[in-house]
Order: structure tokens, then C-alpha cells, then sequence
């Protein structure tokens, strides 16, 4: 168990919706990040949050959007659902922000149907 | 623009041997080189890692060897167990400061008792 909780672990929705992952980091851990993996795929990285403010952003759409509370958990809205957005989204946490392993949830698998 | 490559998607060895996973990178910026393994319906769990100072860290039966003139590193698992079956991811970071990983596809190994 890494400490990470992500919620729901299935979510099955339809085109055109939108939908909204969560994720509590592991006790202590300030950034977040978010990653996207496709069939096959590696895993793609959305964004990152430490203590609250954007740190850095990747390849997110800008259907997507997230953000992080003052408890540290962060929320990754997804909008306009198209079918490609199918994929598994992780959440990871870690300490600080540079130069260090991250811990994973489990995951959130999303099909778009 | 895939900056971590796997270029073998799968590899198979006999129980006791040695599983050797190759990873390349592009980016010469990178200086902070990390290992995940991913069992099915879990998330991506931290292995080993090795910075750039670095040409070479092991921890018990694992060893990731750095090649930073040939942006290249390797992960040796000797002597190999069936419990060692998963995908092995290769990530790497950058210098600048935030901690956003770069996943490569990652490798499915399987080992056969």
C-alpha cells in the first residue's frame, strides 16, 4: 500500500460528460501529480501541484483541469469526455518537489463509451 | 516527442538467471534516473534509482547501471524469481527543479520457474 487513495477505481461514463478523479496523497507528502496511461502506452504526465499552486504541466488537454485543496487532495476534472480519453489516470504524491521517487495510487480506470 | 524509450516491450527468463531491461533516453538535461514495476491493477511501484553523479547503484538483488555518454541506462535483476514477473518502467527528471517524471513504455517481464 502506498499511501495514496484514489477514487472511484472504475468510472464508466458516456461522450460529451464530464467527470471528476480524486486523490489524497500519502500523510505529509505536499505535490501531486497527475498521469495519464493509455492502452499501451506509457504513462503520460498531466500535471503537478505542490502545496497547493501549479509546479508544472505536461501534455494535459485543455478540457482538463485539476487543482489541489488546502488538505492537499486534488481533484482532475475532466470534461467533454471523447472516447480517446479513455485510459488509466494515476495519481502520484512525494514529499517535496524535486529530485525524488514519487508513490502511486492504484489508479482510476475511465471508459468513455 | 517519446524522451525515455523501451524499446523491448517484452522479455522472458528462466527463474536464476539474470533479466536485464534496457532504457535510452534523449534529453542530456536529465540527471535523476528512477525504476518502477507495475503489477496488473496496481499502481506503479518505485524500485531503484540512480542520479547522474552516479554510474552505478544496486540494492540486493537489483542494479541500475548508468551510461550518460551513451544516454543509456540498464536494470539487472540477479538471480530472477517468478514474483519478479511485471512491466518495468524507466522514468527520468529533469535538472530544472520540478519533478515531473518522464515514463518510458515500459517493458513486460516475465519470469519462468
Amino acid at each position: 500500500d502506498s499511501g495514496v487513495t484514489q477514487t472511484p477505481k472504475h468510472l464508466i461514463t458516456a461522450t460529451g460528460q464530464r467527470v471528476t478523479l480524486r486523490c489524497s496523497p500519502r500523510s505529509g507528502d505536499l505535490s501531486v501529480y497527475w498521469y495519464q496511461q493509455s492502452l499501451d502506452q506509457g504513462l503520460q504526465f498531466l500535471i503537478q501541484y505542490y502545496n497547493g499552486e501549479e509546479r508544472a504541466k505536461g501534455n494535459i488537454l485543455e478540457r482538463f483541469s485539476a487543482q489541489q485543496f488546502p488538505d492537499l487532495h486534488s481533484e482532475l476534472n475532466l470534461s467533454s469526455l471523447e472516447l480517446g480519453d479513455s485510459a488509466l489516470y494515476f495519481c502520484a504524491s512525494s514529499p517535496h518537489s524535486t529530485n525524488e521517487k514519487l508513490f502511486f495510487g492504484s489508479g482510476t480506470q475511465l471508459s468513455v463509451l | 516527442d517519446q524522451q525515455v524509450k523501451q524499446n523491448s516491450p517484452s522479455l522472458s527468463v528462466q527463474e536464476g538467471r539474470i533479466s536485464i531491461l534496457n532504457c535510452d533516453y534523449t534529453n542530456s538535461m536529465f540527471d535523476y534516473f528512477l525504476w518502477y514495476k507495475k503489477y496488473p491493477a496496481e499502481g506503479p511501484t518505485f524500485l531503484i534509482s540512480i542520479s547522474s553523479i552516479k554510474d552505478k547503484n544496486e540494492d540486493g538483488r537489483f542494479t541500475v547501471f548508468l551510461n550518460k555518454s551513451a544516454k543509456h541506462l540498464s536494470l539487472h535483476i540477479v538471480p530472477s524469481q517468478p514474483g519478479d514477473s511485471a512491466v518495468y518502467f524507466c522514468a527520468a527528471s529533469l535538472q530544472t527543479g520540478a519533478n515531473n517524471l518522464f515514463f518510458g513504455t515500459g517493458t513486460r517481464l516475465t519470469v519462468i520457474p
